[in-house]
């Protein structure tokens, strides 16, 4: 079974400074990876995803994520955080071929930008 | 913003109700998904469609139904509502499955 884990429930960040909220997963074959951001009271927001080619993914709003595969990681980075970014992350995984077609979600991070 | 959307955004009904919780979509999308979302902010995936006539249940069992008739509409059917349904739901589409997927803004469902 294909699991998504990010470890952090929140992250708390000062506005300018770098952000990462953290991502990894286990899957049998390739991965396919996904950034959602939830405000409150609204659905979700893709950001970026990696399906193959370059381990650097650029995406919305300044966003970029890293795929490593020897440590299964897919973690969130901004150079420069916003108080605007504060909202809840979802880090993703498709499942397919074999199981529901759909993603497969982490418990979502808090990412908090303070002032 | 993306072209879906759910009615209603927000519903509060008494245990036993039956209640159909709607979906629509105008981007041709074959693909189509419910998802529920927990108080814990978790998600999961419940029912999944690939086009008129197909519906899958999925990772996470779920009392309610769906039905696909229309490629744009999916509606989510709950025969007879408990408190355990209280959850936010969220519809959503793709192209196709590693394409991103549009969501809609969700329905908040508190069943008493």
């Amino acid at each position: 079974a294909q699991s998504v884990a990010q470890p952090e429930d929140q992250v708390n960040v000062a506005e300018g400074n770098p952000l990462t909220v953290k991502c990894t997963y286990s899957v049998s074959g390739n991965p396919y990876l996904f950034w959602y951001v939830q405000y409150p009271n609204r659905g979700l927001q893709f950001l970026l995803k990696y399906i193959t080619g370059d381990n650097l993914v650029k995406g919305s709003y300044g966003f970029e994520a890293e795929f490593n595969k020897s440590q299964t990681s897919f973690h969130l980075k901004k150079p420069s955080a916003l108080v605007s970014d504060s909202a809840l992350y979802f880090c993703a995984l498709l499942s397919w071929g074999g199981g529901a077609d759909g993603l497969t979600f982490g418990k979502g991070t808090h990412l908090i930008i303070q002032p | 913003e993306a072209d879906i959307y759910q009615t209603p955004r927000y519903l509060v009904i008494g245990t036993g109700k039956k209640i159909t919780l709607e979906c629509s979509q105008t981007m041709g999308h074959d693909k189509m998904y419910w998802y529920q979302q927990d108080p814990g902010m978790e998600l999961h995936l419940i029912h999944y469609s690939y086009g008129v006539n197909s519906t899958e249940k999925g990772d996470l069992s779920s009392e309610s139904t769906v039905s696909r008739i229309r490629t744009e509409h999916f509606p989510l059917t709950l025969e007879s509502a408990r408190p355990s349904h209280t959850s936010q739901y969220l519809c959503a589409s793709t192209l196709a499955s590693y394409n991103e997927q549009f969501f809609g803004p969700g329905t908040r469902l508190t069943v008493l």
